[in-house]
């Protein structure tokens, strides 16, 4: 069956656009995270999905960055206004109750 | 808090050799481990996991035993191979029904012919 799928796969856009990042999780998957990979970082938790409410919004890093999901589906994590430091590697992961996360490629975020 | 410190890489091995990443954690409760694994280009992916004391998850020819006297849960394998090369990332979901997943900073690890 599909995975996980993030789209775009990558994204260059310069500094003070907005820009949208999109998750598709695995069909039936209740749960979906957004993390941050950072070079030499490692993954930072941004925000949590159970359903299409986010009950653990505490890793976003400011008020620039917001996320919804919609039909207990897809999420999109949208940053306004974007600055060079927001260059990452952006991944969601999803899962069914407390079974291990299943990640996808990843959208990889390059600010000019 | 909850925290996962993984020692730091890059680590460069030869075919056949020997491979073990350290990896401890700082959690309350009785929390589940897991390693992920990350090969060039692609996603996470869950290499192994623990969910008790004295647990031992394997695959693929790895392993890691959940020691909850020494907070630990080093990654071993006997002999790696050059498709091994990846960035491994140890990880803790603090307890039952929590669902926030702690990462370590990852080891990248290089495995030459």
């Amino acid at each position: 069956g599909a995975g996980v799928s993030q789209s775009p796969s990558n994204k260059v856009t310069e500094k003070g656009k907005d820009v949208e990042l999109r998750c598709d999780p695995i069909s039936g998957h209740t749960a979906l995270y957004w993390y941050r990979q950072s070079l030499g970082q490692g993954l930072e938790f941004l925000i949590y999905f159970q359903g299409n409410s986010a009950p653990d919004k505490s890793g976003l890093p400011s008020d620039r960055f917001s996320a919804e999901r919609t039909g207990g589906s897809v999420s999109t994590l949208t940053i306004q206004r974007t600055q060079q430091e927001d260059s990452a590697v952006y991944l969601c992961a999803s899962t069914l109750d407390a079974l291990p996360l299943h990640f996808g490629n990843g959208t990889r975020l390059t600010v000019t | 808090g909850n925290s996962v410190t993984q020692m730091e890489g890059p680590v460069t091995l030869s075919e056949e050799a020997f491979l073990t990443i350290n990896c401890t954690y700082t959690a309350t409760g009785y929390p589940s481990l897991f390693w992920y694994v990350q090969y060039p280009g692609e996603g996470l992916q869950l290499l192994l996991k623990a969910t008790k004391a004295d647990d031992k998850g394997s695959n693929k020819g790895f392993e890691a035993t959940y020691r909850k006297e020494t907070t630990s849960f080093h990654l071993e394998k006997g002999s790696v191979q050059v498709s091994d090369s990846a960035v491994y990332f140890c990880a803790l979901r603090p307890g039952a029904g929590s669902y926030q997943l702690t990462f370590g900073k990852g080891t990248k690890l290089s495995v030459i012919p």
